[in-house]
């Protein structure tokens, strides 16, 4: 058990519909990453939340976006799904400290668009 | 472009047999890490290499991280089908920016 949370843990929905996941991070941690997971892209990084601002940017859609509350909880809004966007997303999280940025991974929410 | 290049992209050898796979980029990294991600879970975290030459073990498995921090390897020592998953390599550049190389998928047959 990594410590990070996420929820839910499958969700289906049809295209064109909005879904949010959650995540909570270890104790202690302040930053937050989101990736997606498909069998042909591998792990892509989307975005990076540290203390409640985005830090990072990698190959998120516009339709996409995230956030980051003050009690460091983070939630990935996904809207105008297409089928193309079935896939596992998972978030991280780290502490940083020492600039090693070691991520520990939650079990992921796993999407399938219809 | 993968600014993390792993090799090989598939391996599959039998339970016994010695195996290196390999992580390559032309950037510098502060540190890297090794995860290993068994299928419909999320990754875990093997270890982190900071300085370069450094080499570190973990059991069987032996990390070491290039003398310019550009590349690393791992090395398994008597694969077991344990150690069957998917290996990912890390890399944080200076400016906080974190990357994941595709990965190598280990195949161990009893």
């Amino acid at each position: 058990d990594s410590g990070v949370t996420q929820t839910p843990k499958h969700l289906i929905t049809a295209t064109g519909q909005r879904v949010t996941l959650r995540c909570s991070p270890r104790s202690g941690d302040l930053s937050v990453y989101w990736y997606q997971q498909s069998l042909d892209q591998g792990l892509q990084f989307l975005i990076q939340y540290y203390n409640g601002e985005e830090r990072a940017k990698g190959n998120i859609l516009e339709r996409f976006s995230a956030q980051q509350f003050p009690d460091l909880h983070s939630e990935l809004n996904l809207s105008s799904l297409e089928l193309g966007d079935s896939a596992l997303y998972f978030c991280a999280s780290s502490f940083e400290a020492r600039g090693t940025y070691e991520q520990y991974f939650g079990p992921g929410t796993r999407l399938t668009v219809t | 472009t993968q600014l993390l290049e792993q090799s090989p992209q598939f391996l599959s050898i039998q339970e016994g047999e010695n195996l290196t796979v390999y992580c390559n980029s032309s950037s510098v990294f502060s540190s890297l890490q090794w995860y290993r991600q068994e299928p419909g879970e999320g990754p875990v975290l093997l270890v982190t290499v900071v300085t370069g030459g450094e080499v570190k073990k973990l059991k069987r498995l032996t990390f070491q991280f290039g003398d310019a921090r550009k590349d690393s390897s791992l090395h398994i020592t008597a694969a077991q089908p344990g150690d069957t998953g998917l290996y990912l390599c890390a890399g944080a550049r200076p400016n906080n920016d974190m990357r994941f190389g595709a990965g190598t998928r280990l195949t161990v047959k009893p």
